[in-house]
């Protein structure tokens, strides 16, 4: 079992660059998120997305677009890349649906570790 | 609307017990609580629901005020596994799959 599997694991950019984090899921998972971590500032919601077609913002999303391109994958693009927006990046899934228990956990992938020069 | 958690960090010996808190402003339908070792992802611990319906870990506890929207994370005879920085998430009951985390608690389980 995969999981969630976030690629690339590591990318340094320059400022400006445009790049785009890849995540997916294997476990049929409608719920998914995107959330950034800094020191001292735990994880912070970037964007999620309940239902494949659907997407809302979270505490921090400016900078930032997401697409939910079919049930098991949701990527996170950086148009022009700021210094600010070094951080390590998670992607998560949870099942969330009508007729399931709503008390799911999440699952995260192992992180994307971004560096904006 | 991210959830306020306390301490910032704990400084234990093996086999001393702990307590983390997390509040929220918010009305929450469940509260989760996840570890995080260095350089790892995530891992989750509990989910606590409103109504009190509860799973999760066998050595850690956990108790959710519905009233007053907080939780806390009970770590009892820690152990060296213990350490690593803890996370409450909270999912409001008006839209349960917003999730946010708090800023975490450092936990160093010592010798």
């Amino acid at each position: 079992n995969a999981g969630v599997t976030q690629t690339p694991k590591f990318q340094v950019l320059k400022t400006g660059q445009s790049m785009t984090l890849q995540c997916a899921q294997d476990m049929n998972h409608n719920s998914m998120y995107w959330y950034r971590q800094d020191p001292g500032m735990g994880l912070r919601l970037i964007y999620y997305s309940a239902s494949e077609g659907t997407t809302d913002k979270g505490e921090v999303p400016n900078g930032y677009n997401v697409s939910r391109l079919n049930k098991r994958e949701f990527s996170l693009r950086l148009e022009s890349a700021a210094p600010s927006q070094t951080s390590v990046y998670f992607c998560a899934s949870r099942a969330l649906s009508p007729g399931r228990p709503r008390n799911t956990e999440a699952f995260f992938g192992q992180g994307t570790r971004l560096t904006v020069v | 609307q991210q959830p306020v958690q306390s301490p910032q960090a704990v400084i234990l010996r093996e086999g001393e017990d702990a307590v983390i808190n997390c509040s929220s402003s918010k009305a929450l339908y469940s509260v989760h609580w996840y570890r995080q070792k260095h350089g790892e992802a995530p891992v989750f611990l509990m989910i606590l629901l409103k109504g009190g319906e509860q799973k999760g870990h066998e050595k850690i506890s956990a108790s959710f005020n519905e009233k007053k929207q907080q939780s806390s994370l009970y770590l009892t005879a820690s152990q060296l596994s213990y350490s690593g920085t803890y996370f409450c998430g909270t999912a409001m009951i008006y839209n349960n799959n917003d999730m946010r985390f708090g800023a975490g608690t450092r936990l160093t389980v010592k010798p």
